[in-house]
């Protein structure tokens, strides 16, 4: 596509249960970044794929959290046993190779009742 | 660990008039980038400007202009001529520079809320 595709828009769902945000990059970039936003925040780094370099996860908060990227393409973020405070929205970007401008999609906002 | 702070969570600018957003970051690094980023309610964060640390000249994108004082370790952003669409979430953001291959993280403010005033 044109853009960083992530999908779902939004997801609502209860403490506690698992949940998978999807994230398609722009054709053509190597390297892809995973950022948490929450409400009246800047943007947190959570994670980065570099080729089939392994993955930089010194931002993930706990180990809760989880990311993989397929095929040095679409990457999905998994949070298990979701907690409010996780609540947030979560950006995903892409660059073509590494020390290029990050380009971003619209984002998934989850919510955790 | 490299910070930065944007000191000014709300702006507020007539239209057609120039505002300045400020942004002031900290790192050890003598080599890196800088960028302001827009987020409009549609949360897409959409690149305005880029700046090199070794360039001396500062950054130009038509209407945005950026006034880079390396020394200061200050990086604000000038809107001309600001126009309804401008107003939105506008992030400053640090990132070290690294080889062509590889990548590293961008490091955001907090962000300045701008609203233009018709």
């Amino acid at each position: 596509g044109a853009g960083v595709s992530q999908s779902p828009s939004n997801k609502v769902t209860e403490k506690g249960k698992d949940v998978e945000l999807r994230c398609d990059p722009i054709s053509g970039h190597t390297a892809l970044y995973w950022y948490r936003q929450s409400l009246g925040q800047g943007l947190e780094f959570l994670i980065y794929f570099q080729g089939n370099s392994a993955p930089d996860k010194s931002g993930l908060p706990s180990d809760r959290f989880s990311a993989e990227r397929t095929g040095g393409s679409v990457s999905t973020l998994t949070i298990q046993r979701t907690q409010q405070e996780d609540s947030a929205v979560y950006l995903c970007a892409s660059s073509f190779m590494g020390d290029q401008p990050q380009h971003f999609g619209d984002g998934t906002r989850l919510s955790i009742l | 660990a490299q910070t930065v702070t944007q000191s000014q969570p709300e702006m507020s600018v007539q239209e057609a008039e120039t505002v300045t957003l400020s942004c002031t970051y900290d790192t050890s690094e003598s080599d890196y980038y800088l960028f302001w980023y827009k987020q409009p309610p549609s949360r897409q964060m959409i690149l305005v400007i880029r700046q090199e640390a070794y360039k001396q000249q500062n950054a130009t994108e038509n209407r945005f202009s950026v006034n880079f004082q390396k020394a200061a370790k200050s990086f604000s952003l000038k809107i001309s001529d600001s126009q309804l669409g401008d107003a939105a979430m506008y992030f400053c953001a640090y990132r070290r520079k690294t080889e062509e291959t590889s990548g590293s993280r961008l490091t955001f403010g907090e962000g300045t809320q701008l609203t233009v005033n018709p």
